[in-house]
């Protein structure tokens, strides 16, 4: 069982909808959740931070996540053509110095 | 702020040849990672400095693979001999040592390996 699990995608919606993205993790000692966004042949960028249970909302992101299911999920309202990227999940086991671990990405594509 | 700085940003080498991948990160940063990005997957992690100290190397194949941080700045990744799977793209990435982690690892534009 792979440690961040995403699906691959390509998940395909049409521009102004809402594009959900989905992530489960194995470690149930993990304390913080991240989303990273990664357009092609670039690097990665943080989106999305979220460390408790529950929503958190920036802007057109959303941030679900819930403990007890091993689960966090990004909505994405009003998708952008400019929205269409490799949505990378990424766990990290303690608030202390541990490095990330990443899941496999999913590819978002918004379709004008 | 200068972000993260690596180079070569390309490179192609044989099979069994050797390479070395450099990376100065974020002035301040104390923490400092390596990953290795396979096409189509996510980035792994190879290895992390605390200042010149490793924190983590459990995944650095350590038979080829080799990595430094001297004086607690920047970074060199090393490979030899290379191997076909070696293809990817090294990211480096550094973040604040806070004690408590935010997460928000800056990353480098990376370095392209082809092996053939």
């Amino acid at each position: 069982q792979k440690e961040v699990e995403q699906n691959s995608g390509p998940l395909s919606v049409p521009e102004g909808a809402i594009a959900s993205l989905n992530c489960t993790y194995s470690d149930r000692v993990s304390q913080s959740f991240f989303w990273y966004r990664q357009y092609s042949g670039k690097s990665p960028e943080l989106i999305m931070s979220i460390y408790s249970n529950g929503d958190k909302e920036d802007g057109r992101f959303t941030a679900q996540l819930n403990k007890a299911s091993q689960y966090v999920s990004l909505l994405i309202r009003d998708s952008q053509p400019s929205d269409s990227a490799t949505y990378l999940c990424a766990v990290g086991r303690d608030t202390g110095r541990r490095a990330l671990t990443f899941g496999s990405g999913t590819r978002l594509q918004v379709q004008p | 702020e200068a972000g993260v700085a690596q180079s070569p940003r390309y490179k192609i080498i044989e099979k069994r040849q050797s390479v070395a991948f450099w990376c100065n990160p974020i002035s301040g940063h104390a923490t400092l990672y390596w990953y290795q990005q396979i096409l189509g997957q996510g980035p792994k992690l190879l290895i992390q400095f605390q200042n010149n100290g490793v924190v983590d190397d459990s995944q650095l194949p350590k038979d080829r693979f080799s990595a430094e941080r001297l004086k607690g700045v920047d970074s060199t990744l090393k490979i030899q001999p290379a191997k076909l799977e070696d293809s990817a793209v090294y990211l480096c990435a550094s973040s604040l040592d806070m004690g408590i982690g935010t997460g928000e690892l800056f990353f480098g534009e990376g370095s392209r390996l082809t092996v053939l």
